[in-house]
């Protein structure tokens, strides 16, 4: 079974600083995709970066990049030059079967002025 | 934009009583689903939709019933709410390609 894991529950970073989240999983797919979504307070969730197994290239959206060690099963998300807007929770997660998503437990991120 | 919305941001129940929680989406998606997210165990499914009046369980169903009668809308049943049924309910849909959209939240309190 699929399994996700976000050891992290919560995150500190000062503005303009870098800060990694960390996500490790399990999976019996050989082609798989990872993603890191992003929940700000009272705001809806969403994708911030998809990962595509079969790539060894690191993907990378603005401000967001990810480390993907697939040997170790790792998959953490680097937030450059943080701003207060990247305060939120972050959910690793994987897909299981056609349809299901695993979800990490979240690592909550707080942004300091 | 994709929009998914969910009927209520907040409500308050009394236990025993049936609560409906409904989800519309605009983009045709095939896929919907209804997650559970609770702190420290992040987000658990419970139904998800895969066509109309097409349905199948999650990793948490009981308690639960769902209800696809057209494409865009796909709502969450509690039939006799219970304390423990108390938390944010989340909405989701996608095209198929792995990415998720998903609603504001329905925060639900049963007392």
């Amino acid at each position: 079974a699929q399994t996700v894991t976000q050891s992290q529950p919560e995150m500190s970073v000062q503005e303009a600083e870098t800060v990694t989240l960390s996500c490790t999983y399990d999976t019996s797919e050989s082609d798989y995709y990872l993603f890191w979504y992003k929940q700000p307070p009272s705001r809806q969730m969403i994708l911030v970066i998809r990962q595509e197994a079969y790539k060894q290239q690191n993907a990378t959206e603005n401000r967001f990049s990810v480390n993907f060690q697939k040997a170790a099963k790792s998959f953490s998300l680097k937030i450059s030059d943080s701003q207060l807007g990247d305060a939120a929770m972050y959910f690793c997660a994987i897909p299981s079967g056609t349809y299901k998503y695993i979800f990490g437990t979240g690592t909550r991120l707080k942004v300091l002025a | 934009d994709v929009k998914v919305t969910q009927s209520s941001r907040y409500l308050v129940k009394r236990t025993g009583e049936k609560v409906f929680l409904e989800c519309v989406q605009d983009m045709d998606h095939e896929n919907m689903f209804w997650y559970r997210q609770d702190p420290g165990l992040g987000l658990r499914l419970i139904y998800f939709s895969y066509d109309v009046k097409m349905k199948e369980k999650g990793d948490i169903p009981e308690g639960y019933s769902v209800s696809r009668e057209k494409k865009e809308r796909f709502s969450l049943i509690l039939e006799s709410a219970s304390t423990n049924q108390t938390s944010m309910y989340l909405c989701a849909s996608s095209p198929g390609s792995y990415k998720l959209f998903f609603g504001e939240g329905s925060r639900l309190t049963v007392l």
